[in-house]
């Protein structure tokens, strides 16, 4: 299957930082999808990406779509404790197709 | 509308039993997917079927089954269980690629612990 590879793997931090995390593949993606899940549930999506070059706000979440067309980045700002949870990015080569998942960036937010 | 429901919760078998795990959807959705989730590999495609009485294999099919006898439920089937096959198991669905409000991106269901001793 397709590798994604996603960093940092867990950040531990502040209060009121902004953080950063991305995710990289070895194939070019057509679509690039960044989820949340918290502890005992399932995924939720948080923004999608469908052009290479495309930047995407949702609140204080801000992701985009690299113009390699083999990488994505999402920016948390002014973090907060409720942002805790574990970050996936998620990208298929077709539309409508297989998605391939990232291993995940585990963030705590510390009061 | 209950999204994308997985039934059951949790579940404990011994190796060799058969279960089936049941993922519902009232979207209306045509693609559903199984995933299962293990610590540090990410979530992993194990079948997945885009319209009612077809379906696919995904990344790590081996060892499951699955069935879309109706649009509205796919369902994912071990025969034999085994301890490799400990894991939570997430269903998803999402619309057909060309759907006026087809945006590529999947509902997850709560997910199904299972642990196989």
């Amino acid at each position: 299957g397709q590798q994604l590879n996603q960093s940092p793997q867990s950040m531990f931090i502040q209060e009121g930082e902004d953080v950063s995390m991305n995710c990289t593949s070895s194939s070019i993606f057509n679509t690039w999808l960044w989820y949340k899940q918290e502890p005992g549930e399932g995924p939720v999506l948080l923004i999608a990406l469908y052009k290479a070059g495309e930047l995407t706000s949702n609140g204080r979440l801000t992701a985009q779509f690299g113009i390699t067309r083999k990488d994505s980045f999402l920016n948390i700002s002014a973090s907060i404790p409720s942002d805790v949870g574990i970050y996936f990015c998620a990208g298929s080569i077709l539309t409508g197709n297989q998605f391939y998942f990232g291993t995940g960036t585990s963030l705590t937010v510390i009061p | 509308n209950a999204g994308v429901t997985q039934t059951p919760k949790f579940r404990v078998l011994k190796t060799g039993q058969s279960m089936t795990l049941l993922c519902a959807q009232d979207m209306n959705h045509e693609y559903m997917y199984w995933y299962r989730q293990d610590p540090g590999m990410g979530l992993r495609l194990i079948h997945y079927s885009v319209g009612e009485g077809t379906t696919a294999k995904g990344e790590v099919p081996d060892g499951y089954n699955v069935s879309r006898l109706k649009k509205q439920n796919f369902l994912l089937g071990l025969e034999s269980a085994a301890p490799s096959q400990t894991s939570v198991y997430f269903c998803a669905s999402s619309y057909r690629v060309g759907h006026p409000q087809s945006t590529d991106t999947q509902y997850f269901g709560p997910g199904t612990r299972l642990t196989v001793l």
